[in-house]
Parts: C-alpha cells; structure tokens; sequence
C-alpha cells in the first residue's frame, strides 16, 4: 500500500453515534492534516500534526476530536454530530521543514452522512 | 489569518482554447503556491506549484505566474483537452507555514 489510505469510504452514522475516521501514509512525511469538504467551504482546514504534536485547532467543535498516535497515523472521533456534518472528510500529509516540499498527498476521503 | 479569494468560479472553454484561473492571498509572509485538480469523485491531486523566490513555472501546458507585490498568482493551461475537466483548487501556506489555505475552487469544463 503506498500514498494515504483512508478508511472507511463511506461512513452513516446516526447524531447519537460515536464513530472513527482512519487515516495512515505511507510516505514518510512528518505532518498531517484533516479537512472537511462540503459545497459551501471546500477545503476547509480543521486539525494539523506536525511530528505527531497538534499545531492547530481551526475553531472546529469538540465533537471532533483528533488523535495522531504516530507519525504515521491519524484519527478523528466523531460523536453526537448534526447534519451539517454530513461532508467528504479528507486526510493529507506533507514533508515540512528543511529539505520539506510541503506539497501534500490526499487521500480518498470518507464520505460522512449524519442522520 | 490567510484569506484566499479564486476566480472564476465556473470556467467554460472550447477544446483547444487556453484558461485562466487566478487567485488573490492576503499575508505577503506566504511563500508556497500550490494548485490542486480535482475530477468527479477522486482526491485532490498536486498539479503544479511556485515558491515566492520564482516569478513563473512551466510544465508542459500547465503555467503558473506569481505576482507577489499584488499578492495575486495564475493557473494557466493551454491547449485545453476534456480531460482537463475537473475543480482546481489554489493554495497558500498559512502565516506559520504549516499548513495550507485553499481557495473556493474553479470548475473548468472543456467541450470538444
């Protein structure tokens, strides 16, 4: 397996539900990143790991809460969401700092209705 | 923090024609300009991208333009082909330099 995989692809869950987004690379990069894709923000920013240390909360709500054991893998744990939650959820990673490139690499996404 | 405005928002050309895409960023410390290209249920994908120490870069038919003093940077394809039928997203690293902001996105159709 090679680039970032994410998993599941599609996820419905109900608002009382706690669930989990996977997200693991296989590149070697030193950071990663969740974002939300939805029609009225694409790309919207939410959580950011460099060297597994979160660097930044973009004022998302805390029934989104991150974790990045590794450096290779991240999550996010989802409970008691609305529907306007319901979004394509995207995970990058980048190589930042010195001899970094900081382009990302995408994964698929996990398609997230809420219901 | 960074605010990044792309324009236009829907962009439709005849294949063959050239098409533009132009972004404006608001933090002149941004030093990494990225485009993204995005088909119909895929990831976005890298296509190309300019560092604030160039002005201008080519691949193939891809260019990108940078005008730091106007804090503005350009997308241009040339030769449009269908397949160039996707969203593009541009993006500007964030003022501490983690992370990406990216702008609205464009929708390019080409019609053969």
């Amino acid at each position: 397996e090679t680039g970032v995989t994410q998993t599941p692809r599609h996820l419905v869950m109900g608002m009382t539900n706690k669930k989990s987004l996977k997200c693991e690379q296989h590149l070697g990069h030193n950071a990663m990143y969740w974002y939300k894709q939805s029609a009225k923000k694409p790309l919207e920013l939410m959580f950011v790991y460099n060297f597994k240390e979160q660097t930044e909360n973009n004022s998302v709500p805390s029934r989104f809460s991150p974790e990045c054991p590794n450096s290779s893998h991240l999550f996010l744990h989802l409970h008691t969401l609305q529907p306007e939650d319901s979004a394509l959820y995207l995970c990058a990673s980048s190589q930042v700092g010195p001899g970094g490139d900081y382009g990302y690499t995408f994964g698929s996404g996990t398609r997230l209705t809420v219901v | 923090g960074e605010n990044v405005e792309q324009h236009p928002s829907t962009l439709s050309v005849q294949e063959g024609d050239s098409a533009v895409i132009k972004c404006t960023y608001s933090d002149s410390a941004s030093n990494y300009f990225p485009w993204y290209k995005q088909e119909l249920g895929k990831r976005p994908q890298l296509i190309i991208d300019i560092r604030s120490n160039v002005g201008e870069k080519k691949d193939q038919r891809i260019a990108v333009t940078l005008n730091k003093t106007a804090k503005h940077f350009s997308l241009h394809i040339t030769e449009t082909q269908p397949e160039d039928s996707a969203v593009y997203f541009c993006a500007v690293s964030n003022q501490a330099g983690t992370a990406l902001i990216f702008g609205k996105g464009t929708t390019l159709s080409v019609s053969s």
